[in-house]
């Protein structure tokens, strides 16, 4: 069955970086684009971007180009996020941050596995 | 960017009842692309509906997905318990994936 398995909580502080992985399971992992999203508390949805694990491709969302970088490592099927010069601020970087694989079916592009999620914490 | 908008915010229905929730997107959107999530709690979130009106896999029939261009809606038929939770719809377009606010769906 297929899983996404993410790494457990981290704190941060302010200006400092994290990255969270993404283990995947029983499928291909390299025909399957892997997306990043994050919700912070109380919040709505908010992706991220992709990485193709195929060729390492990626795409960013426009407030996230130059902060973040998504890589993958295709011996252990990981995927991973990394965030730089993390906030606390108005622009907050606090939240649960989501791997999901996205599929192509029948004409239908969409998200149908999600990792359970991986709390990031920023915090003097 | 393509802004999608759900309303209304917050839906107070009653087990039993129907629930219709709407999506509208900024500019013409893709059904292809078109998706609705369920989130509980401490959840990740839930694929019900792709390509606008295609139900995921073990998606009871009481969910129903509609609507093409920038009008786009999903439809519970009749509300079980298990149901009340947030919905977010998602779309791709202009290069980048994005997601509505979110509908709330609360006892009543």
């Amino acid at each position: 069955q297929v899983q996404l398995v993410q790494s457990g909580a981290e704190v941060e502080k302010p200006g400092a970086s994290v990255k969270v992985s993404c283990k995947a399971s029983g499928y291909t992992f390299i025909d399957y684009y892997i997306h990043w999203v994050r919700q912070a508390p109380g919040q709505g949805l908010e992706w991220m971007g992709w990485i193709n694990p195929k060729t390492g491709g990626t795409q960013y969302a426009q407030k996230f180009r130059g902060r973040v970088t998504m890589t993958r490592d295709k011996s252990i099927t990981t995927a991973y996020m990394q965030l730089n010069s993390l906030r606390s601020d108005d622009t907050d970087d606090t939240a649960v941050y989501y791997c999901s694989r996205e599929i192509y079916s029948r004409g239908n592009y969409y998200f149908d596995y999600w990792g359970p999620g991986t709390p990031v914490t920023v915090s003097s | 960017e393509i802004v999608l908008t759900q309303s209304p915010g917050t839906l107070s229905l009653s087990p039993g009842e129907r629930a219709t929730l709407s999506c509208r997107a900024s500019q013409s959107v893709s059904s292809s692309y078109l998706g609705w999530y369920q989130q509980k709690p401490g959840q990740a979130p839930r694929l019900l509906i792709y390509g606008a009106s295609n139900r995921a896999t073990g998606i009871p029939d009481r969910f129903s997905g509609s609507g093409s261009g920038t009008d786009f809606s999903l439809t519970i038929s009749r509300l079980e318990p298990e149901d009340f939770a947030v919905y977010y719809c998602q779309q791709y377009g202009s290069s980048s994936w994005t997601f509505g606010q979110g509908t709330k769906v609360e006892i009543k």
